[in-house]
């Protein structure tokens, strides 16, 4: 089992829908999290950064933790063309861990 | 506002040959840290250097040497480029926190195939 489980996708929604995107891990001792966003050809480029549990809001972008469950999500709302990418979770103790990536599509 | 910079962008290799892949940031990170990038298996850790004049070993090292030639500068070598070693290859840098968890920043990629 991989520390950091990410469904690949791909996700296609239309332009204004909401996104969810969720990672799952195993290594309970996470206290950072994160998520990327990576374009195509780019490297990936930090979206959001939390600590422990709860949610953190930016603009159009929510992150939220559950330590209990060991579980992430990125929810992206009045989703646009621009955010056609793909996304990938991370997570630290000190050492970082990243999933796969989940790769998103918005059609206009 | 350059960040993390990587060169070349894309290389050609044969079986065989032995090439050096360049980063460089400005942000005065600590930090820095090589990744290789293959489709359907994420972001691997191949070398990082917590600070300058320290090097260890990642999740997948074999095949590849690295140098940090100072606090800016960190390089990754491939002796004797084999066709596995074909990939996306990204540097990353992140700064020294009280709990040493900053998040990494990353450059753009070098895009390596070796024939």
């Amino acid at each position: 089992q991989k520390e950091v489980e990410q469904d690949p996708g791909p996700l296609s929604v239309p332009e204004g829908a909401i996104v969810s995107l969720n990672c799952t891990y195993s290594n309970s001792a996470f206290q950072y999290f994160m998520w990327y966003r990576q374009y195509s050809r780019k490297g990936p480029e930090l979206l959001m950064y939390t600590y422990s549990s709860g949610n953190k809001e930016d603009g159009r972008f929510t992150a939220q933790v559950d330590k209990s469950s060991k579980y992430i999500s990125l929810f992206i709302r009045d989703s646009q063309p621009s955010d056609s990418a793909t996304y990938l979770c991370a997570m630290s103790e000190g050492d970082m861990r990243f999933g796969a990536g989940t790769r998103l599509t918005v059609k206009p | 506002n350059a960040g993390v910079t990587q060169t070349p962008k894309f290389q050609v290799l044969k079986t065989g040959q032995s090439m050096t892949l360049q980063c460089a940031q400005d942000m005065n990170h600590n930090s820095m840290y090589w990744y290789r990038q293959d489709p359907g298996m994420g972001l691997r850790l191949i070398y990082y250097s917590a600070s300058e004049g320290t090097t260890d070993k990642g999740e997948v090292p074999n095949g590849y040497n690295v140098s940090r030639l100072n606090k800016r500068e960190f390089s990754l070598r491939l002796e004797s480029a084999a066709p596995s070693q074909t990939s996306v290859y990204f540097c990353a840098s992140r700064a020294y926190g009280t709990e040493n968890n900053q998040p990494q920043h990353f450059g753009d990629g070098t895009r390596l195939s070796i024939l």
